[in-house]
């Protein structure tokens, strides 16, 4: 069975700083997706940066930057220049084939990101 | 275009009472995924519902069911609550096309279930 391991409970950043927050995930798949999804106090869960396995380019999404190290089942997520409102729970993802061509998400356990003024 | 709605928002039961949450995908989506959010947890997959059929199941006890509708609506019904189901349950939609699932989750802003 998959699974993800986010090791680190809560994080803090300096405004304008550059943080990172880490993720393993452990599967015997060879083609999947991974995600970082931010919920914010307002509980709305937000898709952050998406990268595909079979994609040896990292992901990027403005300030959001990923590194993926499929070998190692790493896949960390940078955020650059910090701002107040990137402070909530980060979380990553794994989704994972199911029955019927279907896919399920497995999540890791979250961290909380306080951004310091 | 309206995002995925719940209601309702906040919930509280008593334990062995019966609750049903709502959910509306996002507009041409045609698949729902129920999650249950425990405090200081991530998600937990419940079930999905495609075509009307439940199509995965996570590792959750029959106490949970749901439905989805023609309109992709969908319900999360559970029995005989346990204060342990106190979470916050959330909905998402994707979409298939030629039986390829979108790979981008919506998700909506929840229910939060209280159970005394």
């Amino acid at each position: 069975a998959q699974t993800v391991t986010q090791s680190q409970p809560e994080m803090s950043v300096q405004e304008a700083e550059t943080v990172t927050l880490s993720c393993t995930y452990d599967t015997s798949e060879s083609d999947y997706y991974l995600f970082w999804y931010k919920q914010p106090p307002s509980r709305q869960m937000i898709l952050v940066i998406r990268q595909e396995a079979y994609k040896q380019q990292n992901a990027t999404e403005n300030r959001f930057s990923v590194n993926f190290q499929k070998a190692a089942k790493s896949f960390s997520l940078k955020i650059s220049d910090s701002q107040l409102g990137d402070a909530a729970m980060y979380f990553c993802a794994y989704r994972t084939r199911g029955v019927s061509g279907t896919y399920k998400y497995i999540f890791g356990t979250g961290t909380r990101l306080k951004v310091l003024a | 275009d309206a995002g995925v709605t719940q209601s309702p928002t906040h919930l509280i039961k008593t334990r062995g009472q019966q609750v049903t949450l709502r959910c509306s995908p996002k507009s041409g989506h045609d698949t729902v995924s129920w999650y249950q959010q425990a405090l200081g947890q991530g998600p937990q997959f419940i079930f999905q519902y495609y075509e009307e059929e439940e199509r995965q199941r996570g590792n959750f006890p029959d106490r949970f069911s749901g439905h989805q509708f023609p309109n992709y609506s969908s319900e999360l019904n559970v029995n005989a609550l346990l204060l342990g189901d106190s979470a916050l349950y959330l909905c998402a939609s994707s979409f298939q096309i030629a039986g390829l699932s979108s790979y981008e989750q919506y998700f909506g802003p929840g229910t939060r279930l209280t159970v005394t």
